[in-house]
């Protein structure tokens, strides 16, 4: 059981470019969740997803998309990337909303633009 | 709006001794969640401890428990017995709930703490 998976662990791109950031969980979690992380910052949700096939903004979607295809993978999608998206960013899931649950994160994707 | 504010940019403290560190949140909700995370030089987000708004009890973790008081909004977070491994970030984070039956964690922009040997 790997929990959350994510790659690449750290990527440099030029202005412009475009790339997809990876995230897979093994825990058959419905919920799951982009977060961004800004230097001497807390994390800032981007997208989150209920399931397979349901995706919804978070407090910063702009220059972002998601697709949830399947339950296990929740790839992020960097388009005409910015040097405001240099980051750390943080996949998470989750099981349900249950008093009891709470959310398993990913190792993170440090991201540089220049 | 929901905001989490940790007034402790930076903590330091002796191996073995105890530390606490401040949390303090805003909501008008009545049911909610409170959690710290901890954050090592890996990056990976790990939960260190979670306190549900309608228990009164204080949540305990072994070496890690949480001095709760509602009605003042204030999660705090103290750890016995530090050890070199506690040093990294700590972060307190408040859980809100989205439509759709998702939900999103709101989190304060960190403590770090420094454990000395």
């Amino acid at each position: 059981n790997a929990g959350v998976t994510q790659t690449p662990k750290f990527r440099i791109l030029k202005i412009g470019q475009s790339m997809t950031l990876q995230c897979t969980q093994d825990m058959n979690h419905n919920y799951m969740y982009w977060y961004r992380q800004d230097p001497g910052m807390g994390l800032k949700l981007i997208y989150y997803s209920v399931g397979a096939g349901i995706t919804d903004k978070g407090e910063v979607p702009n220059g972002y998309n998601v697709s949830r295809s399947t339950t296990e993978d929740f790839p992020l999608r960097l388009e005409l990337a910015a040097p405001s998206q240099t980051s750390v960013y943080f996949c998470a899931s989750s099981y349900s909303q249950g008093p009891q649950e709470t959310q398993y994160f990913g190792p993170g994707t440090r991201l540089l633009v220049l | 709006a929901q905001t989490v504010t940790q007034s402790q940019p930076e903590m330091s403290v002796q191996e073995a001794e105890t530390v606490t560190l401040s949390c303090t949140y805003d909501t008008s909700e009545s049911d909610y969640y409170l959690f710290w995370y901890k954050q090592p030089p890996s990056r990976q987000m790990i939960l260190v401890i979670r306190q549900e708004a309608y228990k009164q009890q204080n949540a305990t973790e072994n070496r890690f428990s949480v001095n709760f008081q509602k009605a003042a909004k204030s999660f705090s977070l103290k750890i016995s017995d530090s050890q070199l491994g506690d040093a990294a970030m700590y972060f307190c984070a408040y859980r809100i709930f989205l439509q759709g039956g998702s939900e999103k964690l709101v989190f304060g922009k960190g403590t770090k703490l420094t454990v000395n040997p």
